[in-house]
């Protein structure tokens, strides 16, 4: 068990630019969440996956974002049009659906977005 | 919707003492988590405790426990014995039970406890 790995860790773009981002889970893990963390605020949620099937998305999720989990096994975010708005930490957690529903979440290390 | 309230922006404590933090919440669900999590200067979130709302008995893990007030929404966290290496911001999510559910955690915007030598 490695973990949820994130890459990149740190990305600094110019606005307008597309930016993507990866995330690996737990390998036996079927649901990613996706969350934003701006500074000094707790993380919010954007959207989930249960294996490759995406079944929420939050409104923060404008149509410049678009997430992708093909084959159930890691996910990608993408950013189009990017937007100094944009600028935070973007959080993965995978978790094992199981009977009680109460399953831990377990995080990666984010990746933090500059958008100059 | 529920919401999850952290009134603590800041705390500190010094090494060896104890200290509690707190975290309301409000939901109209009878069943359902909640967590402490804790998130260490750029390094990753990682779970303190969570607790089981269906369980009376308060969730404990060593020097983490809880005082879990189902009627008054009222969640906290105390920290024994603290150690410099509790320094971080710690997180109370909230998360609905059930299938059914997206299963998304809910936080408040966070406590930064500070720990003194």
């Amino acid at each position: 068990d490695t973990g949820v790995s994130q890459d990149p860790r740190h990305k600094i773009t110019k606005r307008g630019q597309n930016v993507t981002f990866r995330c690996d889970p737990i390998s036996e893990h079927n649901r990613l969440y996706w969350y934003r963390q701006t500074l000094g605020q707790g993380p919010e949620f954007l959207t989930y996956f249960q294996n490759e099937a995406q079944l929420e998305k939050s409104r923060l999720l404008s149509d410049r974002f678009s997430a992708e989990r093909p084959k159930g096994s890691f996910s990608t975010l993408e950013i189009q049009r990017t937007e100094q708005g944009d600028s935070a930490m973007y959080l993965c957690a995978s978790t094992s659906l199981g009977p009680t529903g109460g399953e831990t979440q377990y995080f990666g290390p984010g990746t933090r977005l500059l958008v100059l | 919707a529920q919401t999850v309230t952290q009134s603590q922006p800041e705390m500190s404590v010094q090494e060896a003492e104890t200290v509690t933090l707190s975290c309301t919440y409000d939901t109209s669900e009878s069943d359902y988590y909640l967590f402490w999590y804790k998130q260490p200067p750029s390094r990753q979130m990682i779970l303190v405790i969570r607790q089981e709302a269906y369980k009376q008995q308060n969730a404990t893990e060593n020097r983490f426990s809880v005082n879990f007030q189902k009627a008054a929404k009222s969640f906290s966290l105390k920290i024994s014995d603290s150690q410099l290496g509790d320094a971080a911001m710690y997180f109370c999510a909230y998360r609905s039970r059930g299938g059914g559910s997206q299963g998304n955690l809910i936080f408040g915007k966070g406590t930064k406890l500070s720990v003194k030598p």
